[in-house]
C-alpha cells in the first residue's frame, strides 16, 4: 500500500539550531513531492513542492528539501531556524498529475527562543 | 484576492445525525477536495470533486458525500454520523485548468460527535 512516513514526531530546537525533517514515502512510478506547514492556529500552507527537474528544491521562509529518488526520500532543511518556525511540518506525495495527497503523520516543531 | 473558505468554524453533532460541511475555493480554482484530519494526524484524501463530478475517492464508507456547484463551491455530507466521525475537516482547491498546480487549504471545520 502507498504510504507517507515522517520519521520525527516532534522536534525540539533553540533558535539559530539547524532543521532537518525526514520524509520517505512508498510509490512506484513518478511522484509529485510536497511540505505544507501548519502555523497555530492558521491553515495548511504551502512550503514547497517538487515535480520534476533540479532535485534541490527551494521553498519559502529559508526551506529547502532534497528529493533522492533511490532512497524514496524528500527530507526538508532549514540552516537556522526562529522562533516564528514553530509549527506543524507535513510531507505530502501524490502521483505524477495526481490531485489526490497522501500526508504523513507531521512533525511537531518547537524552536525555543 | 479570497482564499478557501470553509464554514461552519465548529460543529457540535450527536451519533446518528448527520451534517453538511460547505467549501468555496479560491478565486479561480475550479476543483476541490475534501480531507479529514483526525488529532495527532495527517489529513487523509476523502474525494475530490471537478466539473459538479466525483473524480477521485478515498478509503471512505458511503456515508460520505459531497456535491459541487455550478460555481465551484462544493459540499461534504456525513451521514449517521459515528463518534469515530470527530475531526477536522479540510477543503483543499486547485485549478485544472491551468494545469497541474498545488492545492490551497482552507482553515477546515471542527467536527465533534457526542
Amino acid at each position: 500500500a502507498q504510504s507517507v512516513s515522517q520519521h520525527n514526531h516532534h522536534v525540539i530546537l533553540s533558535e539559530a539550531a539547524s532543521l532537518e525533517l525526514g520524509c520517505n514515502y512508498s510509490y512506484g512510478g513518478t511522484v509529485n513531492l510536497f511540505w505544507y506547514v501548519q502555523y497555530p492556529g492558521q491553515h495548511l500552507q504551502l512550503l514547497l513542492k517538487y515535480f520534476s527537474g533540479d532535485p534541490l528544491v527551494k521553498g519559502i521562509k529559508g526551506f529547502e528539501a532534497e528529493f533522492i529518488k533511490s532512497k524514496f526520500s524528500f527530507n526538508l532543511r532549514k540552516p537556522s531556524v526562529q522562533w516564528s518556525d514553530t509549527a506543524e511540518y507535513f510531507c505530502a506525495v501524490s502521483l505524477h498529475n495526481d490531485y489526490k495527497l497522501s500526508f504523513g503523520a507531521g512533525t511537531t516543531v518547537t524552536v525555543r527562543a | 484576492d479570497a482564499g478557501v473558505t470553509q464554514s461552519p468554524t465548529h460543529l457540535i453533532k450527536t451519533r446518528g445525525q448527520q451534517v453538511t460541511l460547505r467549501c468555496s475555493p479560491k478565486s479561480g480554482h475550479d476543483t476541490v477536495s475534501w480531507y479529514q484530519q483526525a488529532l495527532g494526524q495527517g489529513p487523509q484524501f476523502i474525494f475530490q470533486y471537478y466539473e459538479e463530478e466525483e473524480r477521485q475517492r478515498g478509503n471512505f464508507p458511503d456515508r460520505f458525500s459531497g456535491h459541487q456547484f455550478p460555481n465551484y463551491s462544493s459540499e461534504l455530507n456525513v451521514n449517521a454520523l459515528l463518534l469515530g466521525d470527530s475531526a477536522l475537516y479540510l477543503c483543499a482547491s486547485s485549478s485544472r485548468s491551468k494545469g497541474f498546480q498545488p492545492q490551497h487549504f482552507g482553515d477546515g471545520t471542527r467536527l465533534s460527535i457526542l
